[in-house]
């Protein structure tokens, strides 16, 4: 799983496998981004779950979130090798009217396909 | 989709000296923010801005960082001087609204101070 002083983790699977990408956060937040970040590229959000929200799904994209143990995940599933990246959560640990400051976590290598 | 373009892609400067990195941001938008990764690390908040004032920074936010957007232009990251550490990669986001909304992140500025 990600999150605050861990490092980048990495993980290899092959195409067709689903995958399982795990993330804790330390405090209070409203909302769970899930960006993916390609070679060379900035992050884009692929995926945004709301504290309200257990599950949400995106295609082959499956996000859930439970605040009681502060921690979420991204699944992918039947993965092709356009997965291959670098995926962050992010948590908007900000006060009520505050503005978007995302923390992000340590991120997580997905390789697939050789 | 919106994209966020940052100038240039890779910036070199001898320690010491002054750098601007420069961001176009998705044209509708309105907060905006700088971000910095280091090689291998989880990207972190620097400052978010609005209105043509820095709302929130952090402890990275250095006093030799200044941000501004004059007259709607370039949204521009300064570091006057630059010192070692400073090495990283920058990115620059927007997003139209201030909370719960995606932000939209450029490819980033790499930064190398020698």
């Amino acid at each position: 799983s990600q999150w605050g002083e861990e490092n980048l983790q990495a993980l290899s699977i092959q195409e067709g496998e689903d995958v399982t990408m795990n993330c804790s956060y330390k405090t209070y937040t409203t909302v769970v981004h899930w960006y993916r970040q390609d070679s060379g590229r900035g992050p884009a959000l692929i995926i945004l779950i709301r504290s309200n929200e257990r599950e949400k799904r995106s295609g082959r994209l499956r996000a859930t979130l439970d605040t009681s143990s502060q921690s979420g995940s991204l699944s992918i599933t039947a993965a092709q090798c356009e997965d291959t990246a670098v995926y962050f959560c992010a948590t908007d640990a900000r006060l009520s009217g505050s503005f978007n400051k995302l923390t992000f976590g340590a991120g997580t290598r997905l390789a697939v396909c050789p | 989709g919106p994209k966020v373009l940052q100038i240039p892609s890779h910036q070199i400067i001898d320690m010491g000296q002054m750098v601007t990195l420069n961001c176009d941001p998705v044209s509708n938008h309105l907060y905006f923010y700088w971000y910095k990764q280091i090689l291998g690390q989880q990207m972190e908040f620097l400052v978010n801005f609005y209105n043509g004032k820095v709302m929130e920074k952090s402890k990275l936010f250095k006093d030799q960082f200044s941000v501004e957007r004059p007259d709607g232009s370039y949204f521009t990251l300064k570091i006057q001087p630059t010192a070692l550490e400073d090495s990283a990669v920058y990115f620059c986001a927007s997003s139209f609204d201030k909370t719960n909304t995606e932000v939209f992140f450029g490819k980033g500025t790499r930064l190398t101070v020698v």
